[in-house]
């Protein structure tokens, strides 16, 4: 089986400051893992994954994530939020040994501050 | 492009009832998956589809069926609403069943009284 942990429901900064959205992930297989963003009544969008290779990704929207094995995290940054970013985001993780389904975590909300 | 349209967007049942979301995309993907978002769940897989004419269960497949005919449309049904059904689905495509990304339609809020 697989699964997502996303320890924070909430995380709030201030415009301006570095921002940090933590996600955990357990898999049998190789990890493929993607960050989605949810705008208020919208459907989700792919913001960035990780294939294989360089541990850091780059993202759209200036969003990147770092891929640790050993912890077996993902965790999405930005070095300066905007209050643009506000929205409810999600990792999702999918392997080679479980026929394509993602497995999403509750999603953490972010919020940004003026 | 139009990516992944789902119809209807709103739709409010009584218990009982039953009724059909279409998901239709024009990306010629061939995997198409549809799940429910409920408050602090995250989102659950129903079903999914590999591919024109085959389908599969997933997370939580009780109570709808699924029919994939032609590839780009993928129906889900509820035979019967419980109030239980309550929530917004999502219906997604992919190119890939492992590295490829989802893309989303923009959802479907379903209220059953």
């Amino acid at each position: 089986a697989q699964s997502v942990a996303q320890p924070e429901d909430q995380v709030n900064v201030a415009e301006g400051n570095p921002l940090t959205v933590k996600c955990t992930y357990s898999v049998s297989g190789n990890p493929y893992l993607f960050w989605y963003v949810q705008y208020p009544n919208r459907g989700l969008q792919f913001l960035l994954k990780y294939i294989t290779g360089d541990n850091l990704v780059k993202g759209s929207y200036g969003f990147e994530a770092e891929f640790n094995k050993s912890q077996t995290s993902f965790h999405l940054k930005k070095p300066s939020a905007l209050v643009s970013d506000s929205a409810l985001y999600f990792c999702a993780v999918r392997s080679n040994t479980n026929a394509g389904k993602s497995t999403f975590g509750d999603g953490t909300t972010l919020t940004v501050k003026p | 492009n139009a990516g992944v349209t789902q119809t209807p967007k709103f739709r409010v049942l009584k218990t009982g009832q039953s009724m059909t979301l279409l998901c239709a995309q024009d990306m010629n993907h061939e995997y198409m998956y549809w799940y429910r978002q409920d408050p602090g769940m995250g989102l659950r897989l129903i079903h999914y589809s590999v591919g024109e004419g085959t389908t599969a269960k997933g997370e939580v497949p009780d109570g709808y069926n699924v029919s994939r005919l032609k590839k780009q449309n993928f129906l889900l049904g509820l035979e019967s609403a419980a109030p239980s059904q309550t929530s917004v689905y999502f219906c997604a495509s992919s190119y890939s069943t492992t590295t490829g990304e989802l893309f989303f339609g923009e959802g479907s809020r379903l209220t059953v009284l």
